[in-house]
């Protein structure tokens, strides 16, 4: 079942700090995130697992809140290279299927 | 180490048609996701492959199947095409699962 993001869009000014959301309706076992800009194909950001361990490449933040089956990534201090789709992906622990949600634009301007 | 590769990029087809692409993933990798991606629905999962055998699979019909080589490359076919398979098809290769690396997308019309 596919995760709920929010906002679906968002509009920042650099240096502006800005929250997106992602929730399921089930149980999860990892909570990925990915961002893809226009015309490219999504980039991973962050892994965020079932007992609290993270992978990430990038200089972001990201919770997952297990018990809520909640996930917020969080853009601090946004540059215009954050501008992008923001997509969550959630990991069923029965099957390990990852559904993604509907994806979170954010537009970062000058 | 070369990224992942999807070929063709571009493809058009008639509705009722067949089609094949194309997915080398990155030297080690050994786990090949599918997605489809639409304005409407987002990124959505169609089948994973891990050492030639699919391990996953989501909610679309039987026209859209798949298949994973011994080297790991993996073809995607649709068959009696529609147009609401118009589409960005991404596939993402793994080593361990977690991370995954996107290919550049072929991208379908169904005229």
């Amino acid at each position: 079942q596919q995760p709920v993001q929010s906002p679906q869009a968002v509009i920042l000014r650099e240096g502006e700090d800005a929250v997106i959301n992602c929730s399921s309706s089930k149980a999860l076992y990892s909570v990925h995130w990915y961002r893809q800009k226009h015309g490219e194909a999504p980039v991973f950001l962050m892994i965020l697992l079932k007992g609290g361990e993270q992978k990430g490449h990038e200089k972001i933040s990201a919770s997952f809140n297990e018990k809520k089956q909640q996930s917020s990534l969080y853009l601090t201090a946004s540059q215009l290279s954050y501008s992008g789709t923001y997509f969550c992906g959630t990991e069923n622990p029965n099957d390990y299927k990852l559904s993604f949600g509907a994806g979170t634009t954010v537009t970062v301007r000058a | 180490k070369a990224g992942v590769t999807q070929t063709p990029r571009y493809l058009i087809k008639t509705r009722g048609q067949q089609v094949t692409l194309s997915c080398s993933p990155i030297s080690g990798h050994r786990s090949v996701s599918w997605y489809q991606q639409t304005p409407g629905q987002g990124l959505q999962f169609l089948f994973e492959y891990f050492s030639e055998t699919q391990r996953n699979k989501g909610n679309f019909p039987g026209r859209f199947s798949g298949r994973q080589f011994s080297n790991s490359r993996s073809e995607m076919n649709v068959s009696t095409l529609e147009l609401g398979d118009s589409a960005l098809y991404l596939c993402a290769s793994s080593s361990e699962g977690y991370e995954q690396y996107f290919g550049p997308g072929t991208r379908l019309t169904v005229t």
